[in-house]
């Protein structure tokens, strides 16, 4: 059973600070990686994924995939208090004749405080 | 485009009662998925359909929970006997394709059995 360990639990930043979310899994063989940033009363919206080691950067974003470690971790240059939300890591993981399933960390709670 | 629909918001049910739960995906789009939210056991998936027919039901618990997708523009999910364990919030995203494709959640329904 593919298991998603995310840390922070929660974090406090001032705004326009430099925030890292960390995220393990369990099984190399997972296939991609995504982050989604859930505010409170919304369902979660995809924000980036990676697939291949190495990093990959969108904007202010950049995730960093080492599959060796079964690390992923996600950066957020110049905080805003909009990025307060909770942040969930999610592995997609390849169960053949289904497809693949995404299997969800519990999240890490971010404030960012003007 | 309206993004994934989903109603009711909000759904208080007395034990032992039944709930449906609505989703409509996004126009085009071919893949939906329920899942199921707590604070302790995070976001996990419980079913999910492709051109409306059901792919993979592995989540579901068996007994009481049942899923149909009858037309390409809603969903629903069906608790018999709701339990208080069963309170949670109820998540229904859509995708183009199928599993590897960006999911788009809706905002959930939020189920409260007394």
């Amino acid at each position: 059973q593919e298991k998603v360990q995310q840390s922070p639990e929660s974090l406090i930043v001032p705004e326009g600070a430099m925030v890292s979310l960390n995220c393990s899994f369990s099984d190399s063989a997972s296939q991609s990686i995504w982050w989604y940033q859930q505010h409170p009363g919304k369902g979660p919206k995809a924000l980036i994924s990676i697939f291949s080691n190495g990093n990959k950067k969108e904007g202010r974003l950049t995730v960093y995939l080492n599959r060796a470690s079964l690390h992923v971790s996600l950066h957020i240059k110049d905080s805003q208090p909009s990025d307060s939300a909770v942040y969930l890591c999610a592995v997609s993981k390849d169960y053949g004749s289904s497809g693949n399933k995404l299997i969800f960390g519990i999240g890490t709670l971010l404030s960012v405080k003007p | 485009n309206a993004g994934v629909i989903q109603t009711p918001r909000h759904k208080v049910t007395g034990k032992g009662q039944e709930a449906t739960l609505w989703c409509e995906p996004i126009s085009g789009h071919s893949a939906v998925f329920w899942y199921r939210q707590t604070i302790v056991q995070g976001l996990e998936f419980l079913t999910y359909f492709r051109n409306q027919a059901p792919i993979d039901d592995s989540g579901m618990p068996k007994e009481r929970f049942s899923a149909q997708m009858p037309n390409q523009s809603h969903s629903t999910l069906k608790i018999q006997s709701t339990q208080p364990q069963d309170s949670a919030v109820y998540l229904c995203a859509s995708s183009f394709r199928g599993t590897q494709d960006t999911q788009y959640f809706g905002p959930g329904t939020r189920l409260l059995v007394l």
